[in-house]
C-alpha cells in the first residue's frame, strides 16, 4: 500500500540540539499527524494538523502542514534524553478519509 | 485504566500453531484497527472495524489471518498455522469514529519459533 517518505531514517544528536524531520507524499493530504513511539509501547499522538499552512506547537515540538498539502515537518527544540524514540508521520488523503497512511519512522537517539 | 489494552503482552509459539490476540478498545470508540510492526519497521495496516463489521480487510497478508469484533467492543486477531515471518508486534488502535484520532494499545509481541 501507499507509504509516506519520511526522513531522516535515524538521527543521533547531542542533548540541547534542535531536531527536524519531515514527510512527503505523492498525493494531497487533508490531515497530517505526528506520533511518537517509546520502546515497548504503542505510538502516542503528538500533534495533529488539519489545514494547509497550519503551524502547531506542543511544548518544545512544532509541526507544520505544508502549503502544497503534500508534506509536513516536525521540529523538536532543545532536545532532552526523554525525546528518544521513534517518530512517525501519518496522514489521510482526500480519496480515503478513513485510512491512515504511515511513514516508516525516524529513530531519534539523544546523547546526554 | 481508560486506554486501549491488549493481551497477551508477549506470546511465544511454535511454527504451525494457531494464536489469538485480544484488543480491548476505549469504551465508546466505534472504530478499531489492527496493525503489524516488524522489527525496526513502520506500521503495516491489517484490518479496520466500524462497529462489528470490517469494511476494510485489505491489509490481511494471507487467509491464515482473520479478525472479529463482537458487541462493538473487544476484537480478536487470529493467526492460523503460524509461520516465522509472522513474528512481529501486533498493535491495536481505536478511535471515536473513523476520522478521529487513533489511540494505540501497547501491542502484543509475537515470536514464532
Amino acid at each position: 500500500g501507499q507509504q509516506l517518505n519520511q526522513s531522516p531514517q535515524s538521527m543521533f544528536i547531542q542533548e540541547g540540539e534542535d531536531v527536524s524531520m519531515n514527510c512527503t507524499s505523492s498525493s494531497i493530504f487533508n490531515t497530517w499527524l505526528w506520533y511518537k513511539q517509546d520502546p515497548g509501547e504503542g505510538p502516542v499522538l503528538l500533534i495533529a494538523l488539519y489545514k494547509a499552512g497550519e503551524l502547531t506547537s506542543n511544548g518544545r515540538l512544532t509541526a507544520q502542514f505544508g502549503i502544497t498539502r503534500k508534506d509536513s515537518f516536525l521540529n523538536i527544540s532543545a532536545s532532552i534524553p526523554s525525546d528518544v524514540g521513534i517518530y512517525f508521520c501519518a496522514g489521510r488523503n482526500a480519496g480515503n478519509n478513513r485510512k491512515l497512511i504511515w511513514g516508516l519512522g525516524t529513530s531519534l537517539a539523544v546523547n546526554p | 485504566g481508560a486506554g486501549v489494552s491488549q493481551s497477551p503482552s508477549n506470546k511465544v509459539t511454535e511454527k504451525g500453531k494457531d494464536v489469538e490476540l485480544r484488543c480491548d478498545p476505549i469504551s465508546g470508540h466505534t472504530a478499531l484497527y489492527w496493525y503489524r510492526q516488524s522489527l525496526g519497521q513502520g506500521l503495516e495496516f491489517l484490518i479496520y472495524f466500524q462497529g462489528n463489521s470490517a469494511p476494510d480487510k485489505s491489509g490481511l497478508p494471507s487467509d491464515r489471518f482473520s479478525a472479529e469484533r463482537t458487541g462493538g467492543s473487544v476484537s480478536t486477531l487470529t493467526i492460523q498455522r503460524t509461520q516465522q515471518e509472522d513474528s512481529a508486534v501486533y498493535l491495536c488502535a481505536s478511535s471515536l469514529s473513523a476520522t478521529d484520532t487513533q489511540y494505540f494499545g501497547p501491542g502484543t509481541r509475537l515470536t514464532v519459533l
